[in-house]
């Protein structure tokens, strides 16, 4: 158990929708990263936040917004959402300082129909 | 842009022999740091074994050793004694002070018993 919550698990939607995904850190992470896994592919870095900014950004669509409350958990917000935005989607923490390990989720798998 | 480049998208290794991921990057950072994480078919993202690139001496826990050559800018990890809770996708991945991560597109490792 990686101490990192993701919920939920599963979510099935269809195209032009919205949803959201959220993510609960590790207790005394302040740094949440997003990332979209999609069929056998590597990772793709989305979004970084740290005690409540944002700090660096990746390959993130303008569909796409995340944010980070003072509590320190995080959503990802997608909308719009097209069939190629099927993915498993990873939340990881950690306390922020690059020598540091991610802690990784178990993911939220998207489907879109 | 920095990039991390994993050349083996499949391999495989009898049980209890040495098997070698290779993984090389491109950066102009001097500060930088590497990782090596395992996806088992669980879906589960788990470090490895992590390098700074300011040591020189190479990274190793338990039987995961990492050969880093800074100057050709290369980061293989090499399993020893390879046991079958070994198999799955293998990620190398770099960050900086930039806080971006970078991961390679993986290796599926299988292990034949």
């Amino acid at each position: 158990d990686s101490g990192v919550t993701q919920t939920p698990k599963h979510l099935i939607t269809a195209t032009g929708q919205r949803v959201t995904l959220r993510c609960s850190p590790r207790s005394g992470d302040l740094s949440v990263y997003w990332y979209q896994q999609s069929l056998d592919q590597g990772l793709q870095f989305l979004i970084q936040y740290y005690n409540g900014e944002e700090r660096a950004k990746g390959n993130i669509l303008e569909r796409f917004s995340a944010q980070q409350f003072p509590d320190l958990h995080s959503e990802l917000n997608l909308s719009s959402l097209e069939l190629g935005d099927s993915a498993l989607y990873f939340c990881a923490s950690s306390s922020g300082f690059p020598n540091q390990p991610q802690h990784f989720g178990d993911g939220t798998r998207l489907s879109i129909l | 842009a920095q990039t991390v480049t994993q050349s083996q998208p499949e391999m495989s290794v009898q049980e209890a022999e040495t098997v070698t991921l290779s993984c090389t990057y491109d950066t102009s950072e001097s500060d930088y740091y590497l990782f090596w994480y395992k996806q088992p078919p669980s879906r589960q993202m788990i470090l490895v074994i992590r390098q700074e690139a300011y040591k020189q001496q190479n990274a190793t826990e338990n039987r995961f050793s990492v050969n880093f050559q800074k100057a050709a800018k290369s980061f293989s990890l090499k399993i020893s004694d390879s046991q079958l809770g070994d198999a799955a996708m293998y990620f190398c991945a770099y960050t900086s002070g930039t806080y971006k991560y970078i991961f390679g597109t993986g290796t599926r490792l299988k292990v034949l018993a």
